[in-house]
């Protein structure tokens, strides 16, 4: 298996521009995680998505972050407008059987937004 | 989740056993210990997991005492590509719980 994969690798955006980030679960795996790690706050969850449906997404800063899974092998996170404090690495993970199961992430997407 | 506690860092010889320990003495009887582990500029990756017998996979073994207030996370032969930030992690398998990590043990492998 090719494990998570996430793209781009990095980004490089203006404030204010719309910047979209994408993730391709592990085949099979029912649950998609995205997270956000900075070196102040840490590993944040962002939403998270059971079988293709938002299930908690309380983790989102606000509303110029939305998510989307519109398959089982798919996923995109997307923020318009981008700050400057929108800089960080964007993980996304998926689990076979749920958030407090073992999770497997992928390589992460480096958000520098100028 | 449980309050842990693992040393910032710990140093290891190349082929030798990496030993890590954790600290959890406030844990409750349905949580599970969890190690996770981050190398550098890459994203976490899960290792084990046990709840009160020892679990053993093919990266490492998980050692929880009987008390189960601390475990020890074993690489048996260390290498250089072992070098990351170590997470020892207590939580439920139910509810919506966030995946913690806290400042965790920098493993440094020296050749």
């Amino acid at each position: 298996d090719a494990g998570v994969i996430q793209s781009p690798r990095h980004e490089v955006t203006e404030m204010g521009q719309e910047v979209t980030l994408r993730c391709k679960p592990i085949s099979g795996h029912d649950y998609l995680f995205w997270y956000r790690q900075t070196m102040m706050r840490g590993l944040e969850l962002l939403i998270y998505f059971n079988n293709n449906v938002p299930i908690d997404d309380s983790g989102m800063p606000e509303d110029r972050f939305s998510a989307k899974m519109p398959n089982a092998s798919f996923s995109t996170l997307k923020i318009q407008p981008s700050e400057p404090r929108d800089s960080a690495v964007y993980f996304c993970a998926s689990s076979l059987r749920g958030i407090n199961y073992e999770q497997y992430f992928g390589p992460g997407t480096r958000l520098t937004v100028t | 989740d449980a309050k842990t506690t693992q040393p910032p860092s710990m140093d290891c010889a190349e082929g030798r056993a990496a030993n890590l320990p954790c600290n959890h003495s406030t844990i409750s009887g349905n949580e599970y210990v969890y190690w996770y582990r981050q190398i550098h500029s890459q994203g976490p990756q899960y290792i084990i997991h046990g709840l009160k017998n020892n679990e053993t996979n093919e990266m490492a073994s998980l050692i929880i005492t009987e008390d189960r207030k601390s475990s020890t996370l074993i690489l048996p032969h260390a290498t250089l590509r072992d070098t990351a930030v170590y997470y020892c992690i207590v939580r439920v398998r139910t509810g919506s719980y966030q995946l913690t990590f806290g400042k965790g043990t920098k493993l440094s492998v020296i050749p």
